[in-house]
């Protein structure tokens, strides 16, 4: 059984470009979650989806920051038109049944690091 | 509120001695807790948790976190370092729908 995949595991963006960034949870997981890892930071909650739905996205940025993951294929992170302080590790992590945090693990993935030049 | 303190940002142990990487939480209610260790451009693996059970909870790899209520702590051991555990380690607490991240601690293994 394959892990969480991320890809790309790199990118690289200019200032006010587009960035894709994709996550597959494992398979027979139905909730993906995102987070971002800045620089000398712990982890931060971004949101929480399921298939075709977000559940929470108490963690994204107002503007420029969406997610969504369709009934098939991948969750995708979209940042559009990017600036330096967007540069950071995301992580994606999935999990086989609800999104309660308290009790479920998340099998992580191992990450995009997006830089913006 | 929900936090949670990573005590030391590095930490160093020579290989065969013991690690203690230190983690208070404050929470309002009964949360639950984790570690997680992060290899070097590898995503994070859940080590152990806690979760209202067990004061003493064993993880993966010989680690074990001990939950203190009284000194709101949840600090991870190992009795004997190994080359392999040369990793930056998490602690975070989650309530709910909340989940707090700690800003990790780097382990180094000394030969």
């Amino acid at each position: 059984n394959a892990g969480v995949m991320q890809n790309p595991r790199h990118l690289v963006r200019r200032r006010g470009q587009e960035a894709r960034l994709r996550c597959s949870p494992m398979k027979g997981h139905s909730h993906v979650y995102w987070y971002r890892q800045l620089p000398e930071e712990g982890l931060k909650f971004m949101v929480y989806l399921q298939k075709e739905n977000i559940i929470d996205e108490s963690g994204m940025p107002k503007e420029r920051f969406s997610a969504e993951f369709p009934k098939e294929g991948p969750s995708i992170l979209r940042i559009q038109q990017v600036v330096r302080g967007d540069s950071a590790a995301y992580f994606c992590a999935s999990s086989p049944t609800s999104g309660l945090f308290s009790y479920n693990e998340q099998f992580f993935g191992p990450g995009t690091r997006l830089t913006v030049l | 509120a929900q936090s949670v303190t990573q005590l030391d940002s590095h930490v160093s142990v020579s290989e065969g001695t013991p690690v203690l990487l230190r983690c208070n939480y404050s929470s309002s209610y009964s949360p639950s807790l984790f570690w997680y260790v992060q290899h070097p451009n590898k995503g994070l693996q859940l080590l152990l948790k806690y979760t209202s059970a067990a004061t003493l909870v064993k993880g993966i790899n010989g680690f074990e976190a001990e939950f203190k209520k009284s000194e709101t702590s949840f600090h991870l051991t190992k009795p004997s370092a190994h080359m392999s555990d040369a990793a930056e380690y998490f602690c975070v607490v989650s309530e709910w729908d909340k989940i707090i991240f700690g800003k990790g601690t780097r382990l180094h293994i000394l030969p």
